[in-house]
């Protein structure tokens, strides 16, 4: 499996601009995940999905972001309009589980995408 | 505030030389997780630990889960520049997903 898929790498956009992010999970985990890294707050939790359905978006900072998971396959991470502060690294990543059981039952975190804002 | 408090924030250190950080909180966790993070990509889970007081090895890594399962230890033998990186602990607690602030690791050779 060639793990978690993002795209695209690196993202340059102008505030007000809509920006879709995208992850494919790897086949067969049930869960995926979107977070966010910064260097003032580190890793956080967006929102995460179990069977292709929202469970808990109460990461989400905002209503300018959105996600969606339409099928096992894909997600998007879709934030419009976009700021300045939206400014970050976006990992997504996908599991068997929904609490790591170790390293083969944990998370498998993509490459993430950097997106600035300007 | 962040719940899991990692420290130190910043080590800098010689090839060889032992080290321990570390990850606490005021809260319990059910399980904690460590991983490392490599610059341009993302954490890679090394061990996950369940039961207070236990103790994982992984080569030349030794995890630590606090007895009252709020904090964790990892400590580094004989550290090589392949452990540089970020080691950042992350804890759930409820359905609740948290990670610490991580802690940057340089090993000069």
């Amino acid at each position: 499996d060639a793990g978690v898929i993002q795209s695209p790498r690196h993202e340059v956009t102008e505030m007000g601009q809509e920006v879709t992010l995208r992850c494919k999970p790897i086949s067969g985990h049930d869960y995926l995940f979107w977070y966010r890294q910064t260097m003032m707050r580190g890793l956080e939790l967006l929102i995460y999905f179990n069977n292709n359905v929202p469970i808990d978006d109460s990461g989400m900072p905002e209503d300018r972001f959105s996600a969606k998971m339409p099928n096992a396959s894909f997600s998007t991470l879709k934030i419009q309009p976009s700021e300045p502060r939206d400014s970050a690294v976006y990992f997504c990543a996908s599991s068997f589980l929904l609490v790591p059981k170790g390293v083969d039952y944990g998370y498998t975190f993509g490459s993430g995408t950097r997106l600035t804002v300007v | 505030t962040q719940l899991l408090e990692q420290s130190p924030q910043f080590l800098s250190i010689q090839e060889g030389e032992n080290l321990t950080v570390y990850c606490n909180s005021s809260s319990v966790f059910s399980s904690l997780q460590w991983y490392r993070q490599e610059p341009g990509e993302g954490p890679v889970l090394l061990v996950t630990v369940v039961t207070g007081g236990e103790v994982k090895k992984l080569k030349r890594l030794t995890f630590q889960f606090g007895d009252a399962r709020k904090d964790s230890s990892l400590h580094i033998t004989a550290a090589q520049p392949g452990d540089t990186g970020l080691y950042l602990c992350a804890a759930n607690n409820f359905n609740k997903f948290y990670f610490g602030s991580g802690t940057k690791l340089n090993v000069k050779p």
